[in-house]
Order: C-alpha cells, then structure tokens, then sequence
C-alpha cells in the first residue's frame, strides 16, 4: 500500500492563480481531511469529508473548497491564491471515526508559497 | 475537546527512556488521549492512544493517572531517530460529523547522542 499519497510536493504561486492539491488514499478510509501547518503554530483543521459525497468545515475553512467524489481523493482546491496562504499542507486518512479505527494517517505534506 | 499542556522543548541521551508529560485536567469521561509525533519535515504519525488503562505497543507506552487529568508517553530507549515535536491529544471517540483534532504546538524532543 501507498496510504496517503500527496501531490505536488512544492508549488509556487502568484497571488491571485488557482490551483488543486491532490491527496489519494488506497486504504479504503472512509474518512480524510487537510490540515495547515505554519511557522511554529500545530495543524489547523481546514476541510474533511466522512465519506464519499459529504464534506464539511474545519476551524480555517475561509479560501478553501473540497469535493469528495470517490472514496479515495480528496482534493483541496485554492480558488484565488493569497500570501496568507503560504503554508505546509497535510493531507490524512483515517479507517473509521469513533472507536478503534480513529488513527489518522498523514501523507508527506505539500509546501505552498503564495508570492 | 479538553485542553492538553505540554512543556515546550525536552532533551534526551540516547538510549535512555524518554518521558513525555501531558496535562489534561479538564478532560471528561468519554475522551481518549490520543500521542501523536512529527519528525522535521514530514507527515505526523499516530503513536498510542488510551482511555484508561495503560498502553502499550511496538513504539511507546502511555500511562494515565487514576484520576485521567494528566499522561506520560515512555520511549523506552531513545534513538536519535526519535527526535520529533510530540503531541498530546484529547478528544472524544464519538463518531458523527462533529470531527475536529486539534493539535497543539507539542513538545520538541531532542535525543542527544
């Protein structure tokens, strides 16, 4: 298995552009969500999605829109890049929400610098 | 989800056993803590997780005290490969929409030769 598999590893943008941050899991999770991580501060929760077709809110949501239409994708989309966007994006998976199944699988991260 | 605190830096000798504290005094009944690691760079990787009674597993072990309010997650014989930024997490294992972990800013372990 691959699990988590995140692309690209680095982009640069203009302010403005937009662009999609791709994110493939291939262990059947049902759910998967992104995270933002910024100089010295942790993960900040931006979408998930509990399964195929539904999607919903994190705590920084603002500038950001998801779809989840298989199973295994779940692409971030940057509509208008700002600079405040600039951060390490975290992609990750879990098998199941509740209970045993709740270990989220992290892929390798994508570096995002909006100039 | 009840709030954790955890020093912000430690160091280790390698080959030691490595304690991590984690404060979580408001935790309630039905919240797990959750040990989760970051190694520079890279994707955070799940640890251990408990609810009660001490862990254990391949990695590390978690202990919580009689009363939940606060853990300690035991490296046993730190490598330097183990050093990592480690965060301590509460939540609830409740299922449902309502999905948020939230890490912190964690503690950075550094294993000293």
């Amino acid at each position: 298995n691959a699990g988590v598999t995140q692309t690209p590893k680095f982009q640069v943008l203009k302010t403005g552009q937009s662009m999609t941050l791709q994110c493939a899991q291939d262990m059947n999770h049902e759910y998967m969500s992104w995270y933002r991580q910024d100089p010295g501060m942790g993960l900040r929760l931006i979408h998930y999605s509990v399964g195929a077709g539904i999607t919903d809110q994190g705590e920084v949501p603002n500038g950001y829109n998801v779809s989840r239409s298989t199973t295994e994708d779940f692409p971030l989309r940057l509509l208008s890049a700002a600079p405040s966007q600039t951060s390490v994006y975290f992609c990750a998976s879990s098998y199941s929400l509740g209970g045993e199944g709740e270990k989220l699988f992290f892929g390798s991260g994508t570096q995002l610098s909006v100039l | 989800d009840a709030k954790t605190t955890q020093p912000t830096s430690m160091d280790c000798a390698e080959g030691r056993a490595a304690n991590l504290p984690c404060n979580h005094s408001t935790i309630s009944g039905n919240e797990y803590v959750y040990w989760y690691r970051q190694i520079h760079s890279q994707g955070p990787q799940y640890i251990i997780h408990g609810l009660k009674n001490n862990e254990t597993n391949e990695m590390a072990s978690l202990i919580i005290t009689e009363d939940r309010k606060s853990s300690t997650l035991i490296l046993p014989h730190a490598t330097l490969r183990d050093t990592a930024v480690y965060y301590c997490i509460v939540r609830v294992n409740s299922g449902g929409s309502n999905y948020k972990l939230t890490f912190g800013k964690g503690t950075l372990l550094t294993v000293n030769p």
